[in-house]
C-alpha cells in the first residue's frame, strides 16, 4: 500500500497568515493527489485534485503544488472558517490511501 | 443540489450483518462511479469500496474483500453496502461519496455519514 505521511499533525496560525501543509507519498504518485477539508462534525469537502487543480467553489486562497512523492497545500490569508482538519489522498493505486490529517487551529 | 443521504447504521454484534443505503439526488446517478469511505472514531479516512456507474465493476480494500458487497440500483438512485461477518475494527462512520469522474478515485461530494458500531 502507498503510505501518505502528512506534516505537521497540528498547526496553530493567526488570521491573515499563510500556512503550508505537506504530504509525502511512499512512492511516486504522478500528481494523483487530492486535498480535502473536514470541518468539525462535518463530512470532507474536496479542495484540490491532480495536485494543483482547484475544485469548483473553493476560494482562491487555497492552492496545491508538488510532484513525484512530495506535495503541499497552501492557504493564503488564513480566515476563521479555515479551522479544519486537512487530509491528502492518493488516487494513483489501490487501496486509495489518505494521510492521517493536519489539524489547523487559530492562534 | 447534489445530495447523498446515508441510512442503516447502528449497533451490531460481531459476526452479524448490516446493510447501509445511500439515497442520491441532484445529479444523474447512473453517470457516476460511487464509493464508500469510512472514518474510525478520532481517526483518518479509509477508502472501502467503489462501484462503477453501471454496476459492472467493483473494487474493495483487502480488509473487507469477501465480507462487504457494494451494489447500486440506478432506477432508485441508491447505493448500498452489505456488510457481513462484522468485526470490532469495522466500527466507523461510513460515508457515501461520488467519484469526481469515472476512473478517478477521488471524491467530490460526500454524504453526512452514518455510524456503525460493532460491539457485543
Amino acid at each position: 500500500d502507498i503510505q501518505m505521511t502528512q506534516s505537521p499533525a497540528s498547526l496553530s496560525a493567526s488570521l491573515g497568515e499563510t500556512v503550508t501543509i505537506e504530504c509525502l507519498a511512499s512512492e511516486d504518485i504522478y500528481s494523483n493527489l487530492a486535498w480535502y477539508q473536514q470541518k468539525p462534525g462535518k463530512s470532507p469537502q474536496l479542495l484540490i485534485y491532480y495536485a494543483n487543480s482547484l475544485n469548483d467553489g473553493v476560494p482562491s486562497r487555497f492552492s496545491g503544488s508538488g510532484s513525484g512523492t512530495q506535495y503541499s497545500l497552501k492557504i493564503n490569508s488564513l480566515q476563521s472558517e479555515d479551522v479544519s482538519i486537512y487530509f491528502c489522498q492518493q488516487n494513483y493505486d489501490s487501496p486509495y490511501t489518505f494521510g492521517a490529517g493536519t489539524k489547523l487551529e487559530l492562534k | 443540489e447534489v445530495q447523498l443521504v446515508e441510512s442503516g447504521g447502528g449497533l451490531v454484534q460481531p459476526g452479524r450483518s448490516m446493510k447501509l443505503s445511500c439515497a442520491a439526488s441532484g445529479f444523474t446517478f447512473n453517470n457516476y462511479d460511487m464509493a464508500w469511505v469510512c472514518q474510525a472514531p478520532k481517526k483518518g479516512l479509509e477508502w472501502v469500496a467503489t462501484i462503477s456507474y453501471d454496476g459492472s465493476s467493483t473494487y474493495y480494500r483487502d480488509s473487507v474483500k469477501g465480507r462487504f458487497t457494494i451494489s447500486r440500483d440506478n432506477a432508485k438512485s441508491t447505493l448500498y453496502l452489505q456488510m457481513d461477518s462484522l468485526r470490532s475494527e469495522d466500527t466507523a462512520t461510513y460515508y457515501c461519496a461520488r467519484h469526481y469522474r469515472s476512473g478517478d478515485f477521488f471524491f467530490d461530494y460526500w454524504g453526512q455519514g452514518v455510524m456503525v458500531t460493532v460491539s457485543s
